[in-house]
């Protein structure tokens, strides 16, 4: 069964801490995602990546970096956490969609709620 | 670029009633179309999708049709359970490989 693994459910941290979320995936896809989600806004992207090594900002990058090293390994990191990074991070993965449009599903972690305090 | 708008929550129904949510899509040309369904605690999973006009999306006793007269693509379901609370998900392909998600609907079924 296919899988994206997020290394913490729930995590806490301080402000001014630099934060790293973990997220691998086991389906050998080319392309992975940041999102976070909050009540009321949906899922919004943070950073995307189609390749190692490769990366996009997404809708709300502000704050945030990430890091692909190896095709199935992508990490979000908060340079320095603030108490707005409050919410829930959800990563994805999904394979190339022929012609590069994006109709192919994406597969989600369980997500990690991350509080800033 | 490609957006989608879903009718707003929560939704509560009783157990055994008829759902609809409502969404709507506008899109260059005919991309896939897309139902997610989070469940408490959980990550987004795929629910069903579409991936041309006139098709239907099914899975689980939902279903979704692909009407681009309308640019519609409703989620329904003849007869809910109390496991079908969830968050509801409509989404479709934002440009290069990325997903546009809906603001999502909670649908809450009581018995």
């Amino acid at each position: 069964d296919v899988k994206v693994t997020q290394s913490s459910r729930y995590l806490v941290k301080r402000t001014g801490e630099k934060v790293f979320l973990e997220c691998v995936q086991d389906m050998d896809h080319e392309n992975m995602f940041w999102y976070r989600q909050d009540p009321g806004l949906g899922l919004r992207l943070i950073y995307f990546s189609y390749d190692v090594k490769m990366k996009e900002k997404g809708d709300i990058p502000e704050g945030y970096s990430v890091s692909r090293e190896k095709k199935e390994r992508f990490s979000l990191i908060l340079e320095s956490a603030s108490t707005n990074q409050t919410s829930m991070y959800l990563c994805a993965s999904s394979p190339i969609g022929q012609s590069g449009v994006g109709n192919q599903p994406q597969h989600f972690g369980d997500g990690t709620r991350l509080s800033i305090l | 670029g490609n957006s989608v708008t879903q009718m707003e929550g929560p939704v509560t129904l009783s157990e055994e009633a008829f759902l609809t949510i409502n969404c709507t899509y506008t899109a260059t040309g005919y991309p896939s179309l897309f139902w997610y369904v989070q469940y408490p605690g959980e990550g987004l999973q795929l629910l069903l999708k579409a991936t041309k006009a006139d098709d239907k999306g099914s899975n689980k006793g939902f279903e979704a049709t692909y009407r681009k007269e309308t640019t519609s693509f409703h989620l329904e379901k003849g007869s809910v359970q109390v496991s079908d609370s969830a968050v509801y998900f409509c989404a479709l392909p934002g440009g290069g490989n990325k997903l546009t998600f809906g603001t999502g609907t909670q649908l809450k079924v009581e018995l």
